[in-house]
Formats: structure tokens, C-alpha cells, sequence
């Protein structure tokens, strides 16, 4: 089956403990990018990543870092985490077919919430 | 920043009648996307519309797409209880990054049995 995980679907955590939220897709994409939805803010982009070892940051990157050593992987770590940073993130996928921004496949989401 | 905003926040319906959602944009784009989300839930494709495109079909979904006025309905006809979820277009913008989408923050529908 075509997916997007992630995990862990949950996670409470402290302030300043490093964490990192694993992002996996089966879909051969080579577009993966990860988003927070805040209530009233809807999804703001945080990295995006269009090829392997090709990263770049989207609206909301500070606070965060990503790496794509992989096609199928994206990770995104929170090196200080931080309580703004609270929030439900999403991963999501695509092909490059038009070379524009087509149809994204979203993973399940990630529950963060930093105490 | 925020590119597309869609209209109302919030629409509650009766089973069987018809919803439509707006977008509204403030630059030129290359497509529009609506997707759905279930509570919680990670966000579904539902149509994706390309600017030289005026209106679209799949099933119980038209899209139509008004580049003069920068804007976008999303019309679910014959709706049903299953439909209640939230909605978001979503925006590639001209001169944006390239697989760079921009989401507004989406119309909460409720359809009522």
C-alpha cells in the first residue's frame, strides 16, 4: 500500500530535550516536506527537500533541522525543542512528474507537545 | 505567508444539501489544490486544478477556478455525514519555490444527519 508514516504519532516532551520525528514514504517520491498546523494558522511549511541531500527551507524553519540522505526518508529534528513549538506536524510526499507542485500524500501526523 | 484563505471558517449543513467553499488567493499561480481532513488526520487530495483550467469534476466535487478575481469554489453536492471534515486549497504560486504549496487555514464543515 502507497503510504506516508510517521513516527511517533504522539510524543510529550521537555524543553531542550533533542528529539527527532521519522518520516517514511514507499512511493519512490523524490519531493518530501514537512509541515505544523496551528489552530487558525492552517499549514505552514517548515523544510522541504526535493531530492536526496537537497533541502530547503519553507515559512517556518527556525527551530527545526532535516536531512535526506535517503529518498524514502525525511527526518525532522528539534534540537532544543521549545514549548511554541507544540503542534500537530505532518510529512508529506510527491512526484516530480511536472516539476511543479503537484498532488501531496500526507502521513498521519505527529502530536508534539513540549512541556 | 498566507496565500490562499477560504470562506466561511465554518459551514454546517443538513445530509443532502449542497456545500460550497471558497478560496481566495493574492498572486498568480500555476494550479489550486483542495484537500480534506479528518479530525486530526493527515490532510487527503481530494482535485487539483491548473490555472488554465475553469472548471473540474470528480464524482460529488466541481471546482471552478476564477484567475481574474484570484479565486476558487469547491461545490460538494448531495452531501453526507461521512463529508464532515475540514477543507483546504492549497496555492503554487508563480514565482514561488518550485513544489512549494501554500495552505490557507481551511473551512470546517459539518453536515448534519
Amino acid at each position: 500500500e502507497a503510504q506516508v508514516t510517521q513516527n511517533p504519532r504522539y510524543l510529550i516532551t521537555v524543553t531542550g530535550k533533542k528529539l527527532t520525528v521519522t518520516c517514511s514514504q514507499n512511493m519512490n517520491h523524490e519531493y518530501m516536506s514537512w509541515y505544523r498546523q496551528d489552530p487558525g494558522l492552517g499549514l505552514r511549511q517548515i523544510y522541504y527537500s526535493m531530492n536526496v541531500e537537497v533541502t530547503d527551507k519553507g515559512d517556518v524553519p527556525e527551530g527545526y533541522k532535516v536531512s535526506r540522505k535517503e529518498k524514502r526518508n525525511f527526518p525532522l529534528i528539534l534540537e532544543s525543542p521549545s514549548p511554541n513549538q507544540t503542534s500537530l506536524y505532518f510529512c508529506a510526499s510527491s512526484s516530480q512528474t511536472s516539476g511543479r507542485a503537484d498532488t501531496q500524500y500526507f502521513g498521519p501526523g505527529t502530536r508534539l507537545t513540549v512541556l | 505567508s498566507q496565500q490562499g484563505e477560504e470562506d466561511p471558517q465554518a459551514l454546517s449543513i443538513q445530509e443532502g444539501e449542497n456545500a460550497t467553499m471558497n478560496c481566495s488567493y493574492k498572486t498568480s499561480i500555476n494550479n489550486l489544490q483542495w484537500y480534506r481532513q479528518n479530525s486530526g488526520r493527515g490532510l487527503v487530495h481530494l482535485i487539483l486544478i491548473r490555472s488554465n483550467e475553469r472548471e473540474k469534476h470528480s464524482g460529488r466535487l466541481r471546482v471552478t477556478l476564477d484567475t481574474s478575481k484570484k479565486s476558487s469554489s469547491l461545490l460538494i453536492t448531495a452531501s453526507r455525514a461521512a463529508d464532515t471534515a475540514s477543507y483546504f486549497c492549497a496555492t503554487d504560486h508563480k514565482g514561488g519555490s518550485a513544489r512549494q504549496l501554500t495552505f490557507g487555514s481551511g473551512t470546517q464543515l459539518t453536515v448534519l444527519p
